[in-house]
This record gives C-alpha cells, structure tokens and sequence, in this order.
C-alpha cells in the first residue's frame, strides 16, 4: 500500500513555463515533507521542505504548497530551466519513518 | 561542502557472497541512512542509525544488516546475497535535530548487481 504517491512517472515542461509536481499521502499523521531532486548517477539532493503547519514554502524558483485537507503536496518551478531535467522525489516523514514517492521524471523542452 | 562517499559505485557479486558496501561523511553527521532505489518503486529505506553502534531498521531490513563502529562510516552488510538484491543503494546522513527534518545528504550510490 503505497502511502505517498506520485502519479505521473514523467512530465514534459517548455522551458520558461511553469513546472507543477504533484504528490498525493494517504497518511495525516505525516508531520513533514520533502522534495529531493536527483541526477542521473548522483545521489538525490534536497529541494525544498514544508512542515505540516505551513501551507506553503517558497526558496527562489521553487514553491511548496501543502493542502492538508486533500493530502496533497505540489512543488512548483518557475520558470522551469534545462538543468531542472532531473527525477523529483517527495517524500513524507513521521516519527522515525520516511516514506519516499516513486518519482517524477521532468523533461524540460527547448 | 558536505561530502558522502561509497566505497564502489559499481560492484558485480554472486549469489551466496558476502558483500560489504561502505559510506564515510565527512560532516560529523550523527544521523546515517541506508536506502535502496528501484524502478518503479523509489527510495525505500533499509536502515539508519542516529548514534555509533545504535542502529533501526527501515522499511526493507530483511537480507541486509548494518556496522556503526565509526560516528563517520556506516556499512550495509549483505550476508547472502540474492538476484533480489540487485539494486541501486544510497547512503545518506543528517544532523542529529529531526531525524528526518535536517536536509540528508546523499552519496553517490553503488549500483550492485548478483549473478
């Protein structure tokens, strides 16, 4: 039973547009959440984060919305750039326990 | 500049060996992670340790045991490996406040894979 999802495998952005993520846990106890992004052949590098009291995060380019109501999270990029082609990872957290999604594979088009 | 570093970033081992995958960081991190990553099925955690000798299993532990002699080195020990555990593995480490809250810094990863 997958407890944070990440229902599209892959997204194609055109550069300077507006990159949305998407990320849905089935879990209300998650007390925080995170974005990594990873590279092909290096480890994932922390994005951005949000406690659950927040609604929203921002850090540059890069915003975090968090609705708890609809367990869901959304990391927004804008503009998207080429070098945000990468895998995003949410990932949500409680006690002792992180629980990563599958992935989003971002293309970010010419 | 936080720096995480595995032993291999490819090993290739057969059914039944015994294989050791290391990570040192340098950051005086007191947490360390070990994870897993497969298609289809992201990072799953196998196992962490916020403390030297103290260790928790993760969601996955099952075929893997870990060594935290050394507050910097934290090892993944596969007893016997098995097709199953062809994987890429991570290692990470945090600072102690948060176990999860504190950024995690990851290795590069080994990409392992059993004949």
């Amino acid at each position: 039973d997958q407890q944070v999802k990440q229902n599209s495998p892959s997204l194609s952005v055109q550069e300077g547009r507006i990159s949305i993520l998407n990320c849905d846990y089935t879990n209300s106890m998650f007390d925080y959440f995170l974005w990594y992004k990873k590279y092909p052949a290096e480890g994932p590098t922390f994005l951005i984060s949000i406690s659950s009291i927040k609604d929203k995060n921002e850090d540059g380019r890069f915003t975090v919305f968090l609705n708890k109501s609809a367990k869901h999270l959304s990391l927004h990029i804008v503009p998207s750039q080429p070098g945000d082609s990468a895998v995003y990872f949410c990932a949500a957290t409680l006690y002792d326990k992180i629980i990563f999604g599958k992935g989003t594979r971002l293309h970010i088009l010419p | 500049d936080v720096k995480v570093t595995q032993s291999s970033r490819y090993l290739v081992k057969r059914t039944g060996e015994k294989v050791f995958l290391e990570c040192v960081q340098d950051m005086d991190h007191e947490n360390m992670f070990w994870y897993r990553q497969d298609p289809g099925l992201g990072l799953r955690l196998i196992y962490f340790s916020y403390d030297v000798k103290m260790k928790e299993k993760g969601d996955i532990p099952e075929g893997y045991s870990v060594s935290r002699e050394k507050k910097e080195r934290f090892s993944l020990i596969l007893e016997s490996a098995s097709t199953n555990q062809t994987s890429m593995y991570l290692c990470a480490s945090s600072r102690l406040a948060g176990l999860y809250q504190e950024t995690q810094y990851f290795g590069p990863g080994t990409r392992l894979l059993v004949l």
